[in-house]
């Protein structure tokens, strides 16, 4: 089974400090694409950063940075000078390959709260 | 952003009943796909489509259906629903099918 793997339910982090959001995958395909996506309490889900299977250069997003692991299907996300509007549920997604078209597949999240 | 919308953005029903949640998109994605949301489930496929009249099964889809008649347009429907259909539904389009996905806001659905 193609799966996303999110170990930490919760995490919380000072602001102006630095955290890491962990997230492994399963899949036998050698070309992919990885994402974060960002939940706020409004619900929306809004793209946090994007990273091809393919580059070995890590994605940087202003503030956020992945930890791309190819060999060890492993794909975290930095968030420095967290600041109180990062609170909010983070989802790590990657591209499946199915039925000649790709699909999301999303792990179950991470709570992050920012501290004051 | 693709200018996306869903409606109604919040609905109660009652078992049994037909349910169609529609989506709108501006953006003239070609992909159009339907999510739920659901406590300790993250977000699970429901149906996408890869055009006009083309459609396909996600990994949740069984009590679902959809249509997709225009670009712009992509109606999820619960013939009859359920108590465990209740939910929250994202609508997402992409231009290509490896492309990101851009999320409209959701509709929180109770059935009752």
């Amino acid at each position: 089974a193609q799966t996303v793997t999110q170990s930490q339910p919760e995490m919380s982090v000072q602001e102006a400090e630095t955290v890491t959001l962990s997230c492994t995958y399963d899949t036998s395909e050698s070309d992919y694409y990885l994402f974060w996506y960002k939940q706020p309490p409004s619900r929306q889900m809004i793209l946090v950063i994007r990273q091809e299977a393919y580059k070995q250069q890590n994605a940087t997003e202003n503030r956020f940075s992945v930890n791309f692991q190819k060999a060890a299907k492993s794909f975290s996300l930095k968030i420095s000078d967290s600041q109180l509007g990062d609170a909010a549920m983070y989802f790590c997604a990657y591209t499946l390959l199915q039925g000649g078209s790709e699909k999301l597949v999303f792990g179950k999240g991470t709570k992050l709260t920012v501290n004051p | 952003d693709a200018g996306i919308t869903q409606s109604p953005r919040h609905k109660v029903t009652e078992t049994g009943t037909p349910v169609t949640l529609r989506c709108h998109q501006t953006e003239n994605h070609r992909y159009m796909y339907w999510y739920r949301q659901d406590p300790g489930h993250g977000l699970r496929l429901i149906h996408y489509s890869y055009g006009v009249k083309d459609t396909d099964k996600g990994e949740v889809s069984d009590g679902y259906s959809v249509s997709r008649s225009k670009t712009e347009d992509f109606l999820l429907t619960l013939e009859s629903a359920t108590s465990s259909q209740t939910s929250v539904y994202f609508c997402a389009t992409s231009r290509t099918s490896y492309e990101t996905q851009y999320f409209g806001p959701g509709t929180r659905l109770l059935v009752l």
